[in-house]
């Protein structure tokens, strides 16, 4: 069955430091989402991606987000200069023809920042 | 601004129960919604979506219904088995989804 893959899985890394979290949407989807959730918090929204620009942003993505579909399977959320609290599970989703169709996560990566 | 809360926070329920997990949210104005669970420490398994156009959606042992005018979401389980043990959220889908605040279920052998 198909599935949205995410890497890596955990990632610690230093205040201040730049990480890139990667996903591989379902291959004939069209519609490319992430999500963060802090520890013991609601899921929240940050973004969503369609034909290469972004449809919509949260107030949560600020200057320091952006993300990028580099080839035709990878789509990646750069976090530029992280921040105590950009410690979260950060989920890739995908759906097929936008909020209309079943949404898919993948299993998320834990950042944690030091 | 789309709020959405579900009811009540955590369960424990013995096996064999049948269960109703319960999602309400403020704004009518809704596409679709849809059922994840949520395993500790895990992403989001997607169980059910139902679309405006649909007042109810059966999978397996799972029933989810919705009536957009009250602003609820039903989620119907049956005969609760250890396994379902999980979280379980209901996202209400406008432009993206806007999650609840998730029923933890246990379900004790």
């Amino acid at each position: 069955e198909p599935e949205v893959t995410q890497t890596p899985s955990h990632q610690v890394t230093q205040m201040g430091q730049e990480v890139i979290l990667r996903c591989v949407p379902i291959s004939n989807h069209l519609y490319f989402y992430w999500y963060r959730q802090i520890l013991g918090q609601k899921v929240e929204f940050l973004v969503s991606f369609y034909n290469n620009e972004i449809s919509e942003k949260s107030e949560i993505f600020d200057d320091q987000f952006s993300v990028e579909r580099p080839d035709g399977s990878n789509f990646t959320l750069k976090i530029r200069s992280t921040k105590l609290e950009d410690s979260a599970m950060y989920f890739c989703a995908s759906s097929a023809w936008g909020t209309d169709t079943e949404a898919f996560f993948g299993q998320g990566t834990r950042l944690t920042v030091v | 601004k789309q709020e959405v809360t579900q009811i009540p926070a955590a369960l424990s329920v013995p096996e064999g129960e049948n269960l109703v997990l319960n999602c309400s949210f403020t704004d009518s104005a809704i596409y679709n919604l849809q059922w994840f669970r949520q395993d500790p420490g895990k992403g989001l398994t997607s169980l059910l979506l139902i679309q405006s156009s649909q007042r109810e959606q059966t999978s397996g042992r799972l029933n989810a219904s919705l009536d957009k005018s009250s602003g609820r979401s039903t989620l119907y389980i049956a005969a609760s088995q250890p396994g379902d043990s999980a979280t379980y959220l209901c996202a209400v889908i406008t432009d993206k989804l806007i999650f609840g605040t998730g029923t933890r279920l246990q379900v004790f052998p």
